[in-house]
């Protein structure tokens, strides 16, 4: 299976602190995105990082990628309480692009 | 808002019947997935359709079945409800050669 597995399953930090999340996978990949869900609703897109890319911004967001140790790392700097929601990598492969295969999800938890 | 619709947002059903879930894609999207999300799992790929053709299939069994529009909005089916079919069912749209996908925000679905 490709599916990606994120670490730690739940992180409690306080306002203003850094979180980092950790995701591996199995097999190789073409993209590799992370997806924020609050509440077990929708899931919202945070960004994406190419299987030939090794680091990625987006706001208060960095992704890294290391295909190698097939792993990525999300960080969130200075937290805030609306942080707080589950967060999944999702990968996809050259054989079976845009079709996503999910971790379990890292639970995130920011206390104001 | 990623413009990608579902309904019904919650439903509740008897073990052994049938029910019908409903995606809007994004304007301009040909293709929708379809991803079950356990309590406490990430999303499972289910099928994915392009241009009114399945495009690939997860690890699910024939009653789960589904259908895609001319206008690309889409369909699922669950045959002979289980508990186990319990979830939240979310669909994704996106576009040809696109890498990102949009998530709506998901039907609940209880079987009792």
């Amino acid at each position: 299976s490709q599916q990606g597995e994120e670490d730690p399953q739940a992180l409690s930090i306080q306002e203003g602190e850094n979180a980092t999340m950790n995701c591996s996978y199995k097999t190789s990949i073409n993209n590799l995105q992370w997806y924020r869900q609050n509440s077990g609703r929708g899931l919202v897109h945070l960004i994406l990082i190419r299987s030939n890319e090794r680091e990625k911004h987006s706001g208060r967001l960095r992704v890294t990628l290391d295909t190698s140790k097939k792993s990525s790392s999300l960080l969130i700097t200075a937290s805030r309480a609306a942080d707080t929601a589950s967060y999944f990598c999702a990968t996809d492969g050259w054989d079976n692009f845009n079709k996503f295969y999910f971790g379990s999800g890292t639970k995130l938890n920011v206390k104001p | 808002e990623t413009g990608v619709t579902q309904s019904p947002t919650h439903l509740i059903k008897t073990r052994g019947q049938q029910v019908t879930l409903r995606c809007s894609s994004q304007s301009g999207h040909n293709t929708v997935s379809w991803y079950q999300q356990a309590l406490g799992q990430g999303p499972q790929f289910i099928f994915q359709y392009y241009r009114e053709e399945e495009n690939g299939r997860g690890n699910f069994p024939p009653r789960f079945s589904g259908l895609q529009f001319p206008n690309y909005s889409s369909e699922l089916n669950v045959n002979a409800l289980e508990l186990d079919d319990s979830a939240l069912y979310l669909c994704a749209s996106s576009n040809t050669g696109a890498t990102e996908a949009f998530f709506g925000q998901g039907t609940r679905l209880t079987v009792v």
